[in-house]
């Protein structure tokens, strides 16, 4: 069984400033990890996701995360944000078999963006 | 353009009624799923398939019900709607690859927010 925890609820930052979304993971078998965003009354799109290879992984807007197997977190960062990222964010694993079974995902991170 | 669709996207209704949450996608994927998303914005799975004529419930316990008939299709059904079932509904899928030939997790659809007054 696997575990997400988003370890901050909100995060509140200025406009054009950088922004770091923690995500740490529990899992007993290896796991591909991935990160959503669910803009207000949307459903939920995928911002980047790891399987393989390169621990830095870039996604769309200007998001990129880090993952560290020893630390058992997958990181979100932003060098600038702007007032479009007003969002929800979720972290999710899946186990290693194929990608996209049974996502578990966090609690999710609310970001309000200030002007 | 989405290729998953979720109707109704709002729905408010009566305790007692029986309720179908419709969601359907175009990608030809074999596995879908029902999450439901609470007030607080936690995702909690309550049913998935993983291709047609198979069922299985979820992380959650939930009173609804599912069938996949098709493989576009994945309806939920409550048949007797309470004020706990108000929620938000979202249904996503996934296939073991996707159009450009890479797996990416799911796609959700815009969900169902319904109200149970």
């Amino acid at each position: 069984a696997q575990s997400v925890t988003q370890l901050d609820s909100q995060v509140p930052v200025f406009e054009e400033a950088p922004v770091e979304l923690r995500c740490n993971y529990s899992s007993s078998v290896s796991v591909y990890l991935f990160w959503y965003v669910q803009y207000p009354n949307q459903g939920l799109q995928l911002l980047l996701k790891y399987l393989s290879g390169s621990t830095l992984v870039k996604g769309i807007n200007g998001f990129e995360a880090e993952f560290n197997k020893s630390q058992t977190s997958f990181h979100l960062r932003k060098p600038s944000v702007h007032i479009s990222d007003t969002a929800e964010y979720f972290c999710a694993v899946s186990p290693w078999g194929a990608a996209g079974n049974k996502l578990t995902f966090g609690g999710g991170t609310r970001v309000l963006v200030k002007p | 353009e989405a290729d998953i669709y979720q109707t109704p996207r709002y729905l408010v209704i009566g305790t007692g009624k029986k309720i179908t949450l419709e969601c359907s996608q175009t990608m030809g994927h074999d596995k879908m799923y029902w999450y439901q998303q609470d007030p607080g914005m936690e995702l909690h799975l309550i049913h998935y398939s993983y291709g047609v004529n198979s069922t299985e419930k979820g992380d959650l316990s939930s009173e609804s019900t599912v069938s996949r008939i098709r493989t576009e299709h994945f309806p939920l059904t409550l048949e007797s709607a309470r004020p706990s079932h108000t929620s938000q509904y979202l249904c996503a899928s996934s296939g073991t690859r996707d159009r450009g030939g890479e797996d990416y997790g799911y796609t959700f659809g815009s969900g169902t927010r319904l109200t149970v007054v």
